[in-house]
């Protein structure tokens, strides 16, 4: 696609569920990126992919935190009991060449846990 | 590890002042440097880029040169615009030695507020 795509949107959810979210990068970028922007903490790294491989996954805060891509596509980024700390946007950022001429950012999947 | 600093915020200048805002880094390896920009209510978008050292980005009047001598990176404009309010962030992306470029360190952001 044109741009980084992510759904949904807006995310409202009640504490202890579980939440996918997901992201489609720009077709073509190998590399792909998810962040978390909350008050308070900046803008906070979580996972990198490279194709379907994630060389990097040191950001995840916890094991309740899991990533996936499939196809060198699609990633889905799924949080499991959700606490109300993970309340944050989430941001995916996809790139080519392993981003060191620039990464493109999605819209973020605001998370609101309830 | 890499780490980016920015200078504290908020800034608020009065609309034709000219604008800095300063970053440093620490870097392992080879690093590119980005200043991103978040306008109300919407996501980052990429402002400029240096990939090696004394590159200058430019971009919708903004610019920055790569210093390494002093691991800078500092954000100008010479005449901002009300339209120019945003949250601007300083990042890097650093190759430490490998083939491929990983993941953006971010520095904590500055509010920019211009005034008519």
């Amino acid at each position: 696609g044109a741009g980084v795509s992510q759904s949904p949107s807006n995310k409202v959810t009640e504490k202890g569920k579980d939440v996918e979210l997901r992201c489609d990068p720009i077709s073509g970028h190998t590399a792909l990126y998810w962040y978390r922007q909350s008050l308070g903490q900046g803008l906070e790294f979580l996972i990198y992919f490279q194709g379907n491989s994630a060389p990097d996954k040191s950001g995840l805060p916890s094991d309740r935190f899991s990533a996936e891509r499939t196809g060198g596509s699609v990633s889905t980024l799924t949080i499991q009991r959700t606490q109300q700390e993970d309340s944050a946007v989430y941001l995916c950022a996809s790139s080519e060449q392993g981003g060191r001429y620039g990464y493109t950012f999605g819209s973020g999947t605001r998370l609101t846990v309830v | 590890g890499n780490s980016v600093t920015q200078m504290e915020g908020p800034v608020t200048l009065s609309e034709e002042a000219f604008l800095t805002i300063n970053c440093t880094y620490t870097a392992t390896g080879y690093p590119s440097l980005f200043w991103y920009v978040q306008y109300p209510g919407e996501g980052l978008q990429l402002l400029l880029k240096a990939t090696k050292a004394d590159d200058k980005g430019s971009n919708k009047g903004f610019e920055a040169t790569y210093r390494k001598e002093t691991t800078s990176f500092h954000l100008e404009k010479g005449s901002v615009q009300v339209s120019d309010s945003a949250v601007y962030f300083c990042a890097l992306s650093d190759r430490a030695g490998g083939t491929s470029y990983g993941k953006l360190t971010f520095g904590q952001g500055t509010i920019l507020t211009v005034h008519p």
